[in-house]
């Protein structure tokens, strides 16, 4: 199984900041099945970048992934006051796909 | 494109849940359904993945034994069992498409999620 660990476990950051998330898998991720989504309380997830660098549908260009390997980031370049929210990495190229513990970004 | 689950349960410790995931909008068998649960105050964690072209599933180990999905393409409808319920069963359960229809996509969350509750 990929183990998936992201950090930090929470960023304090004022709305305008660039907010940066880490995932470190502890294997390769299998040609690049690597995904990020946002989930605020009460919600389902929604998915922000698939493929490590791609955004989905609608998603703002504030949002940023790059990486390869097994280690991955996503970036928020000025954040909104609706993206403080939790984060989550994700694998899916290998059974059984996995998710990050999460990262939360709060207002600082 | 719509994913719409059945409502809330709570059960006891041992017996079993279903939960429904009704699929409309787009082409039922062309977009896998992932299950995923998140157990209250925690993260997100994958159950499995079903064709819903063919039905052919691919199961969490941690659940294995104790799961089946399987899609009604008549009613667009994918069913989840879950069997000897746990008290670490309780969680809210997503069901999820893929996000498109290529052999390997992420899941893409439009279920409104059902909570089960396992309690004595």
């Amino acid at each position: 199984e990929i183990v998936l660990t992201q950090s930090p476990g929470t960023l304090s950051l004022s709305p305008g900041e660039r907010a940066t998330v880490s995932c470190r898998a502890s294997q390769s991720v299998t040609s690049s099945y690597l995904a990020w989504y946002q989930q605020k309380p009460g919600q389902a997830p929604r998915l922000l970048i698939y493929g490590v660098s791609s955004r989905a549908t609608g998603i703002p260009d504030r949002f940023s992934g790059t990486g390869s390997g097994t280690d991955f980031t996503l970036t928020i370049s000025r954040l909104e006051p609706e993206d403080f929210a939790v984060y989550y990495c994700h694998q899916y190229g290998r059974p059984p796909w996995t998710f990050g513990q999460g990262t939360k970004v709060e207002i600082k | 494109v719509q994913l719409v689950q059945s409502g809330a349960e709570v059960k006891k410790p041992g017996a079993s849940v279903t939960v429904s995931c009704k699929a409309s909008g787009y082409t039922f068998s062309k977009l896998g359904i992932s299950w995923v649960r998140q157990a209250p105050g925690q993260g997100l964690e994958w159950m499995g993945w079903i064709s819903t072209y063919n039905g052919n599933t691919n199961y969490a180990q941690n659940v294995l034994g104790r799961v089946s999905m399987t899609a009604d393409t008549s009613t667009n409808t994918i069913f989840l069992e879950l069997r000897s319920l746990r008290y670490d069963d309780t969680a809210v359960y997503y069901c999820a498409k893929d996000y498109m229809s290529s052999d390997i996509s992420p899941p893409d969350f439009l279920g409104q999620g059902t909570l089960v509750t396992v309690s004595s």
